[in-house]
């Protein structure tokens, strides 16, 4: 069956502009999360969605980042006035239904490789 | 508060020669306990996870991993390393929805 997709695979933009990056997670995965991994380094959490809402914003870096998702399914991460620092890869993952203390495996997507200018 | 730590950076092996990437954790309560790789310029791949039972926990590619309690370690092991087996490797604590991750370890494997 189908992963987890993202795209693009790779962005590159100047600095300011505004890019969106998308993940298609696996279907009847209710959990979705938004990893940044820096060059040489590990994942850094950024964002946690249960269905359509982020009970956890806490690992978004700042106020130009935000995300979405809809129909339980498709999610975008929106980073507003891209700053050289925001170069990353932006990785995805589905999970199934979360619990605390859950046991579910996390699939990942490829990633999009972000480059700002 | 939960971590997971990898101590080391890099880990050097030769092809054939049994491989370990250590990890320990620090939790309360019972830890979920996961492996995955990252192979260049890929996304991350489960390799296996201790929830409850057995401590040897065997998983994808011939890789197993053994639960330590009085150690609070998770040790990745495997018998005979290969040089595709190079890659990162990540251990990870799932006791709450937001995972948490140790830094990678590289594994090189020399032919």
């Amino acid at each position: 069956g189908a992963g987890v997709s993202q795209s693009p695979s790779n962005k590159v933009t100047e600095k300011g502009k505004d890019v969106e990056l998308r993940c298609d997670p696996i279907s009847g995965h209710t959990a979705l999360y938004w990893y940044r991994q820096r060059l040489g380094q590990g994942l850094e959490f950024l964002i946690y969605f249960q269905g359509n809402s982020a009970p956890d914003k806490s690992g978004l870096p700042s106020d130009r980042f935000s995300a979405e998702r809809t129909g339980e399914s498709v999610s975008t991460l929106t980073i507003q006035r891209t700053q050289q620092e925001d170069s990353a890869v932006y990785l995805c993952a589905s999970s199934k239904v979360e619990t605390s203390g859950t046991s579910d495996e996390q699939f990942f997507g490829p990633g999009t490789r972000l480059t700002v200018l | 508060a939960q971590s997971v730590a990898q101590p080391e950076d890099q880990v050097n092996v030769a092809e054939g020669n049994p491989l370990t990437v250590k990890c320990t954790y620090s939790v309360s309560g019972n830890p979920y306990l996961f492996w995955y790789v990252q192979y260049p310029n890929r996304g991350l791949q489960f390799l296996l996870k201790y929830i409850t039972g057995d401590n040897l926990v065997k998983g994808s590619y011939g890789f197993e991993a053994e639960f330590n309690k009085s150690q609070t370690s998770f040790h990745l092991k495997k018998p005979s390393a290969l040089v595709s087996d190079s890659a990162l490797y990540f251990c990870v604590e799932r006791g709450s929805y937001i995972p948490t991750f140790g830094r990678g370890t590289s594994l090189i494997v020399h032919p």
